[in-house]
């Protein structure tokens, strides 16, 4: 069965500092691997996405994502925090079914 | 802009009653996703539809629980009788398929049984 952990619930990191949110995965086949992220009292909303091509993908909001298929893990960073940056971050992956599987979240705090 | 409209955002309800939770997918979008958010287990997937028709509703307790799309604009997800440890944000989420599948998000409804 598919599957997506996020070992850490919560991230602090200093506003200007560079930040990384783990995600690690399970799943038959090729992967297909996306971030969301969720603003208090919001929906999710798309980051980026790993479909296939360059292991380091950029998305919205200057973040990028490394796949790294060795260690089946596709972790989520920036270089230069914002304090708006500041939310819950929930790293997914598509099941060749089609059913799309998230992560628990991960709450990042931005220090100012 | 299109977006993921839901309703109610917000219901608060006694045991034992009904709730119905309404989505309206973004027009053109063929997958429908409805997840359940709690503190403690995440954002779980409860079913999932692509060209209204049910492909996985293995997340869901089906003793009480029941989601449908009556037609392309309309999915449902209906609690009966409604217990408090349904209490959570329900979403729903919208697609056109495929691998590239970026979803879209409704705003939730937060659900509170007493």
């Amino acid at each position: 069965a598919q599957s997506v952990a996020q070992p850490e619930d919560q991230v602090n990191v200093a506003e200007g500092n560079p930040l990384t949110v783990k995600c690690t995965y399970s799943v038959s086949g090729n992967p297909y691997l996306f971030w969301y992220v969720q603003y208090p009292n919001r929906g999710l909303q798309f980051l980026l996405k790993y479909i296939t091509g360059d292991n380091l993908v950029k998305g919205s909001y200057g973040f990028e994502a490394e796949f790294n298929k060795s260690q089946t893990s596709f972790h989520l960073k920036k270089p230069s925090a914002l304090v708006s940056d500041s939310a819950l971050y929930f790293c997914a992956v598509r099941d060749p079914s089609g059913k799309i599987i998230f992560g628990k979240g991960t709450r990042l705090h931005i220090l100012p | 802009d299109a977006r993921v409209t839901q309703t109610p955002r917000h219901k608060v309800t006694e045991m034992g009653q009904e709730v119905t939770m309404r989505c309206q997918p973004i027009l053109g979008h063929n997958t429908v996703f409805w997840y359940r958010q709690t503190m403690m287990q995440g954002l779980e997937l409860l079913a999932y539809f692509r060209n209204r028709a049910p492909l996985d509703d293995s997340g869901m307790p089906k003793d009480r629980f029941s989601a449908e799309m009556p037609d392309a604009t309309l999915a449902t997800l209906k609690i009966q009788p409604s217990e408090p440890r349904d209490s959570a944000v329900y979403f729903c989420a919208s697609g056109f398929g495929g691998v590239n599948e970026k979803l879209f998000f409704g705003s939730g409804t937060q659900l509170s049984v007493l």
